[in-house]
């Protein structure tokens, strides 16, 4: 069974600092990662995601993530984080014959001025 | 891409009552996935829809108490029936129109008093 581990809970950054949130993925093949953010009240977005290729991946929104197979790895980046990007986080894998995507449990971002 | 609208997009019900919540695509996709997002959590997969076929309950849910219908390729409604307080959560319409990556309504949040 595929399941997704994201350790921080809670995270707070200052406005402009650089920004890493951790993913761990447990997927008995090459999985598809993906992360996705939902602001207050919102669906989610999708960020970015990978499939294969180039392990490290550029999605929108400035975000990044590298995919390390050796850690079962996916975390996502930002080097300067703003305001705006408050929000709560879900790493997510899928592949295979399952269609469907495993979530983590989020992480919130919350940004100080 | 593809642009998924929910309704309601919130509403709060009565203990006993069910509720019935539409989700309808702007393209036609074969497969609709069903998430709740409880209070604070991360989001679950309730059921595949395929069209043409009975929904896939995942562990844990099952049809009397979530009656989906998919009666075409863009259309599909879930139903939170005899609901109760731990019924109160986001309920997330999905597709996937290719390769993977799912797209996500705003959800429906349910309050049950």
């Amino acid at each position: 069974a595929q399941s997704v581990t994201q350790p921080d809970i809670h995270i707070t950054v200052s406005e402009g600092a650089s920004l890493e949130l951790r993913c761990n993925y447990s997927y008995g093949a090459t999985p598809y990662l993906f992360w996705y953010v939902q602001s207050p009240g919102q669906g989610l977005q999708l960020l970015l995601k990978y499939f294969s290729g180039d392990t490290l991946v550029q999605g929108i929104k400035g975000f990044e993530a590298e995919f390390k197979r050796s850690q079962s790895s996916f975390n996502l980046r930002k080097p300067s984080v703003h305001w705006s990007d408050a929000a709560e986080y879900f790493c997510a894998v899928g592949g295979g014959g399952r269609r469907a995507l495993t979530f983590g449990s989020g992480t919130r971002l919350q940004v100080q001025p | 891409s593809a642009v998924i609208s929910q309704k309601p997009s919130r509403d709060i019900c009565q203990r006993g009552t069910s509720l019935t919540i539409q989700c309808q695509v702007d393209s036609q996709v074969t497969m609709m996935f069903w998430y709740r997002q409880q209070p604070g959590q991360s989001l679950t997969l309730i059921a595949t829809a395929n069209q043409g076929s009975e929904a896939t309950y995942e562990s844990g849910f099952v049809i009397d108490k979530f009656p989906i219908s998919r009666p075409n390729l863009t259309f599909s409604t879930l139903t939170v029936s005899n609901m109760s307080p731990e019924d109160s959560s986001i309920y997330l319409c999905s597709v996937e129109p290719r390769g993977g990556e799912l797209f996500f309504g705003e959800g429906s949040r349910l309050t049950v008093l």
